[in-house]
């Protein structure tokens, strides 16, 4: 089992509409989580940062955390063709040094 | 501006023809990594450094090198490229304190 699962998509969507995009985990040392956006032959670029359970909200982003679930969200509201790119989940513990665990991306387009 | 510098940005290279990619960072972070990223296989992190002088092999190091003299610098090193090295490859620094990962632009290598 991998130490972390996302659906891979790809997730075809109409401008304006909510997206939710989901990873699951395994390990439950896990404290840190983060979602990136990474555009095509671009660096991943972090897009929000949660430390243990909860919600955070950043405009139009809100991430989810549930860590009884072993299950992170980011949900897009209002979402816009700029929007466009893969999203990738990542995960780490201060156990594990400096080894991130990452979801393998869900590749989403928003149709003007 | 906070970022993290790779050179080169595209490089073509035949097989055992040894290259350096460079990493530099200014934001002061502790901790530094290499990824390369290929098709359906995500991220993957090729060697870490949790300080100076102090490196460790990530999930795929074979064929790769890597040193830190200084804190801001993490080159990479191949001594003889072979083709399955072809790939994007991202260098990212990480504060030891809040523990996300920043990340460059990326460096695509292709080895003929």
């Amino acid at each position: 089992q991998k130490e972390v699962e996302q659906d891979p998509g790809p997730l075809s969507v109409p401008e304006g509409a909510i997206v939710s995009l989901n990873c699951t985990y395994s390990n439950s040392a896990f404290q840190y989580f983060m979602w990136y956006r990474q555009y095509s032959r671009k660096g991943p670029e972090l897009l929000m940062y949660t430390y243990s359970s909860g919600n955070k909200e950043d405009g139009r982003f809100t991430a989810q955390v549930d860590k009884s679930s072993k299950y992170i969200s980011l949900f897009i509201r209002d979402s816009q063709p700029s929007d466009s790119a893969t999203y990738l989940c990542a995960m780490i513990s201060r156990n594990t040094g400096n080894q991130f665990y990452f979801g393998t991306g869900t590749s989403l387009t928003v149709i003007p | 501006e906070a970022q993290v510098t790779q050179n080169p940005r595209y490089l073509i290279t035949v097989t055992g023809k040894k290259l350096t990619v460079t990493c530099s960072q200014n934001m002061n972070h502790e901790y530094m990594s290499w990824y390369r990223q290929d098709p359906g296989l995500g991220l993957r992190q090729i060697y870490y450094s949790m300080n100076v002088e102090v490196t460790d092999k990530g999930d795929v190091p074979e064929g790769y090198k890597v040193s830190r003299k200084e804190k801001r610098n993490f080159p990479l090193i191949l001594e003889s490229p072979s083709p399955n090295q072809t790939s994007l490859y991202f260098c990212a620094s990480t504060s030891r304190i809040h523990m996300a990962a920043f990340f460059g632009q990326g460096t695509r290598l292709t080895v003929v």
